[in-house]
């Protein structure tokens, strides 16, 4: 089993819809939850980056991190065409891993059409 | 602030052949990663260092993969012989010491083994 399961998609959405990412985790030690974002023949960007359970919103991102059920979303509200690109969650360890080691899913491909 | 530079863009080698991929991380950034991202994949660490020394390399094939970064600045990461699987795109990201803070990556070296 992966330590970090993310459903690679495709998934396709019209201009305007409310986009849900998810990913679940097996490993409970994991304390830092970030969401990046690459287009096509880039490398990562960070979007989202959270500590503990709850939500943090930033503009129309909104990630969340539900620890008691190993499971993290991103949302994204009144998606844009600019949106489309794969969307990857990631995860740190810091008991084992030591800072800034993240473990990655394995991306999310989103489109979003006009 | 400039960002992480890369190079080459792209390499088409044939298998047994050597290979070299040069990085440059973001001024005053400490720590320097490589990744690799096979297609369809999230990125997978292959070694991290911390200045000049090396943190994580735990996942590096260290039979045909080498890396080095000196004056803790610049690295080069270097396959010999490469296999057809290494064929991927070879992400660097740097980061600032210390907390877990954001990856900043470069767009990468896709490699191709034929």
């Amino acid at each position: 089993q992966k330590e970090v399961e993310q459903d690679p998609g495709p998934l396709s959405v019209p201009e305007g819809a409310i986009v849900s990412l998810n990913c679940t985790y097996s490993n409970s030690a994991f304390q830092y939850f970030m969401w990046y974002r690459q287009y096509s023949r880039k490398g990562p960007e960070l979007l989202m980056y959270t500590y503990s359970s709850g939500n943090k919103e930033d503009g129309r991102f909104t990630a969340q991190v539900d620890k008691s059920s190993k499971y993290i979303s991103l949302f994204i509200r009144d998606s844009q065409p600019s949106d489309s690109a794969t969307y990857l969650c990631a995860m740190i360890n810091l008991v084992s891993g030591g800072y800034n080691k993240l473990i990655f899913g394995a991306g999310t491909r989103l489109a979003v059409h006009p | 602030e400039a960002g992480v530079a890369q190079s080459p863009r792209y390499k088409i080698i044939e298998k047994r052949q050597s290979v070299a991929f040069w990085c440059n991380p973001i001024s005053g950034h400490a720590t320097l990663y490589w990744y690799q991202q096979i297609l369809g994949q999230g990125p997978k660490l292959l070694i991290q260092f911390q200045n000049n020394g090396v943190v994580d390399d735990s996942q590096l094939p260290k039979d045909r993969f080498s890396a080095e970064r000196l004056k803790g600045v610049d690295s080069t990461l270097k396959i010999q012989p490469a296999k057809l699987e290494d064929s991927a795109v070879y992400l660097c990201a740097s980061s600032p010491q210390g907390e877990p803070s954001p990856l900043h990556f470069g767009n990468g070296t896709r490699l191709t083994v034929t």
